[in-house]
């Protein structure tokens, strides 16, 4: 069984700045898929980038860049210049490339962005 | 625009009386999902649809079920609702295939008094 593993509960950075969340997996799959999901207070949750396994290159979205460590099990998300509406729980997530897949949730980690 | 709409966004139900949450997407996936969400924590997966495939989790309680009549809908029914059934319901759909994107409605959140 996969795991996924956000050790930080929560975290503060000033706005403009920039911050790394971390994350870390198990899997004794070789191929497999990594997802970052964003969910701003009351409303819904909406994905903010992915990353295939299988791919060497970091993927990049405008301001989120991850750093994916294959060998080490990491997947970190990295946002520059921060904005207030960056203030969200960010969820990481992991899905198998098998049949039925699913999504495998960490526990989130509560980012504020003060001004 | 194509979406995920969940309905009611907010309802409350008591003890025991049967309740009945409602999911619709515009985007024509063949894969819908319910989650379960309680306060700061991750979603839990109770069950998904592949087409008209159902898939339980192994620890979803049988007070939980669910009905797919077609591709656009899909419903949780919740037979006898317990204090600890109260959280946030999410629905999310998905194209096949694990890289496709799930994209997630906004919640029901369910009281229960």
């Amino acid at each position: 069984a996969q795991t996924v593993t956000q050790s930080q509960p929560e975290m503060s950075v000033q706005e403009a700045e920039t911050v790394t969340l971390s994350c870390t997996y198990d899997t004794s799959e070789n191929n497999y898929y990594l997802f970052w999901y964003k969910q701003p207070p009351s409303r819904q949750m909406i994905l903010v980038i992915r990353q295939e396994a299988y791919k060497q290159q970091n993927a990049t979205e405008n301001r989120f860049s991850v750093n994916f460590q294959k060998a080490a099990k990491s997947f970190s998300l990295k946002i520059s210049d921060s904005q207030l509406g960056d203030t969200a729980m960010y969820f990481c997530a992991f899905m198998s490339t098998g049949a039925n897949s699913k999504l495998t949730f960490g526990k989130g980690i509560t980012l504020s962005v003060r001004p | 625009d194509a979406m995920v709409i969940q309905n009611p966004r907010y309802q409350v139900t008591q003890f025991g009386k049967p309740v009945t949450l409602s999911c619709s997407q515009t985007l024509n996936h063949n894969v819908m999902y319910w989650y379960q969400q309680k306060s700061s924590q991750a979603p839990k997966l109770l069950f998904h649809y592949y087409d008209k495939d159902f898939n339980n989790e192994a620890d979803t309680p049988d007070n939980f079920q669910s009905r797919r009549p077609n591709t656009s809908f899909c419903f949780l029914d919740i037979r006898s609702p317990g204090l600890g059934d109260a959280a946030m319901y999410l629905c999310a759909t998905s194209g096949s295939g694990p890289s496709y994107e799930q994209y997630f409605g906004p919640g029901t959140r369910l009281t229960v008094t």
